[in-house]
């Protein structure tokens, strides 16, 4: 069965910072696609990144940037020079090719506090 | 604007009684989703439906039902057979049930209920 794991559930950093948000992750399909959400303090969900299994090119967003190693089934989340903006709780997610009705397996979280 | 409108954003309740919440979508998205999620927890499917008049349960359906009798509406109701109700709720679509479409969230209703 599907799982993703976040093993952090809470960092603290100073603004400036650069923080690095882990996720592991447990299928038995060789299609998948991961996802990377933020939900700030109003509760709704925004989508950040969505990577598909056959992808394991890093990629770089402004300050944000993703490490997909299928090898040690991760899916890290580094936020470099975070701002206070950046606290938040950030969810990655799982969605298997077999998955029914396209479902998505969320880890716990990890809520970043992001200090001035 | 296109997205998904959920309402109202607080909910309040006393046990035992019925509540329907109200999730809305003007992205003809043929598939809509609910899930639930617990403080300090992620999200879990509760059902989904990836087209009018179906439905399907998802991990955690018990005392929960839906319907999905237009393309933009997906109401979740939930029963007094819940057994712990509070919670934020968020209902998501997307173009079509499948991995290669992604999900979009409204912004959620946080129920109580005492």
């Amino acid at each position: 069965a599907q799982k993703v794991t976040q093993a952090q559930t809470e960092i603290s950093v100073v603004e400036k910072e650069d923080v690095t948000l882990d996720c592991v992750y447990e299928t038995r399909d060789t299609t998948y696609y991961l996802f990377w959400y933020k939900q700030p303090p109003s509760g709704e969900l925004v989508f950040l990144i969505r990577r598909n299994s056959f992808d394991e090119q890093n990629e770089i967003s402004g300050r944000y940037s993703w490490n997909f190693q299928k090898s040690t089934s991760s899916f890290n989340f580094t936020i470099t020079a975070s701002q206070v903006v950046d606290s938040a709780v950030y969810f990655c997610a799982l969605s298997e090719d077999n998955a029914a009705g396209n479902k998505l397996t969320f880890g716990g979280g990890t809520r970043v506090l992001v200090k001035p | 604007d296109g997205g998904i409108t959920q309402s109202p954003k607080y909910l309040f309740r006393k046990e035992g009684q019925n509540v329907t919440l109200s999730c809305e979508q003007n992205l003809n998205h043929d598939a809509m989703y609910w899930y639930r999620q617990d403080p300090g927890q992620g999200l879990r499917l509760i059902y989904y439906s990836q087209i009018v008049n179906d439905f399907q349960k998802g991990d955690i359906a018990e005392g929960y039902s839906v319907s999905r009798e237009k393309k933009e509406s997906f109401p979740l109701t939930v029963t007094s057979a819940q057994k712990n109700p509070t919670a934020f709720y968020l209902c998501a679509s997307s173009t079509r049930a499948s991995i290669l479409y992604e999900q979009y969230f409204g912004p959620g209703t946080r129920l109580t209920v005492t």
